[in-house]
C-alpha cells in the first residue's frame, strides 16, 4: 500500500517554464489537496477537490491549475514558473462524505526551485 | 471556519509530558478539532482528532474542554523524536462543503531538550 504518492521529489524549473507535479494515492479517497510551503513558513492550501471532476480554490491558487478526472490522481499544474513558485509541495488525501472525520494522509514533498 | 491560536513555541524535557494548548473559541457544533505534526521537512502527519469528547490513541490523548472552546494535545512521555511544530486544526464534519479544506495556522514548535 504505497499511499500518497509525488512525482518528481526535486525539480529545477527556469521562470517561464510549465510543468505538471503528479499526485497519485491508492486509498480511494475521495478528498485530495494541494499545499505549498516556503522556507520556515506554514503550509498554504492551492487547491482542493472533493471528488472526481470537482476541484476548488484554496488560499493560493493564483498561477496553478488543476483537475480530478479519476479518484486516484490529483495534478497540479504550474503555467508559468516564477521564483516566487519556489517552494515545497506537498499532496494529501482522506476519505470524504460521511466519513470526513479521518486524519488527512500527506505525501513525502516535491522540492521546486525556479531560476 | 473557525480559527485557532497555538502558542509559537514550547519546551518540554524527554521523558515529560508535553501539553500543547490550543485556542478555538469560534468553533461550531459540526466541526472537529484535529491535531497534526511535521517533523522538520516531511509531509505533515496525522495525530489525533476529537468532536467533544476526550480522546486517545497510540500517539497522544486530546482534552476538549465543556464547551469546546479550547484543547490540549498531550504526549505523555515526549521523546527527542517527538521535536516538531504541532498544528491544531479546525475542520467540518463529512457532508460540508468545507469538509475537504483544511487550513493550517502557524502552530507550534515543540522543542524536546535532553
Amino acid at each position: 500500500n504505497a499511499g500518497v504518492t509525488q512525482t518528481p521529489k526535486f525539480q529545477v524549473l527556469k521562470t517561464g517554464q510549465s510543468m505538471t507535479l503528479q499526485c497519485a494515492q491508492d486509498m480511494n479517497h475521495e478528498y485530495m489537496s494541494w499545499y505549498r510551503q516556503d522556507p520556515g513558513m506554514g503550509l498554504r492550501l492551492i487547491h482542493y477537490s472533493v471528488g472526481a471532476g470537482i476541484t476548488d480554490q484554496g488560499e493560493v491558487p493564483n498561477g496553478y491549475n488543476v483537475s480530478r478526472s479519476t479518484t486516484e490522481d490529483f495534478p497540479l499544474r504550474l503555467l508559468s514558473a516564477a521564483p516566487s513558485q519556489t517552494s515545497v509541495y506537498f499532496c494529501a488525501s482522506t476519505v470524504g462524505g460521511g466519513q470526513g472525520a479521518v486524519g488527512y494522509t500527506f505525501g513525502s514533498g516535491t522540492r521546486l526551485t525556479v531560476v | 471556519d473557525a480559527k485557532t491560536t497555538q502558542p509559537p513555541s514550547m519546551d518540554c524535557a524527554e521523558g515529560r509530558a508535553a501539553n500543547l494548548p490550543c485556542n478555538h473559541s469560534t468553533i461550531s457544533g459540526n466541526e472537529y478539532v484535529y491535531w497534526y505534526r511535521q517533523i522538520h521537512s516531511q509531509g505533515p502527519q496525522y495525530i489525533i482528532h476529537g468532536l467533544k469528547n476526550n480522546e486517545t490513541n497510540e500517539m497522544a490523548s486530546l482534552i476538549i474542554t465543556e464547551d469546546r472552546k479550547s484543547s490540549t494535545l498531550i504526549l505523555p512521555h515526549a521523546t527527542l523524536r517527538d521535536t516538531a511544530v504541532y498544528y491544531c486544526i479546525v475542520r467540518p464534519r463529512g457532508g460540508s462543503s468545507n469538509t475537504g479544506k483544511l487550513i493550517f495556522g502557524q502552530g507550534t514548535t515543540l522543542q524536546v531538550k535532553p
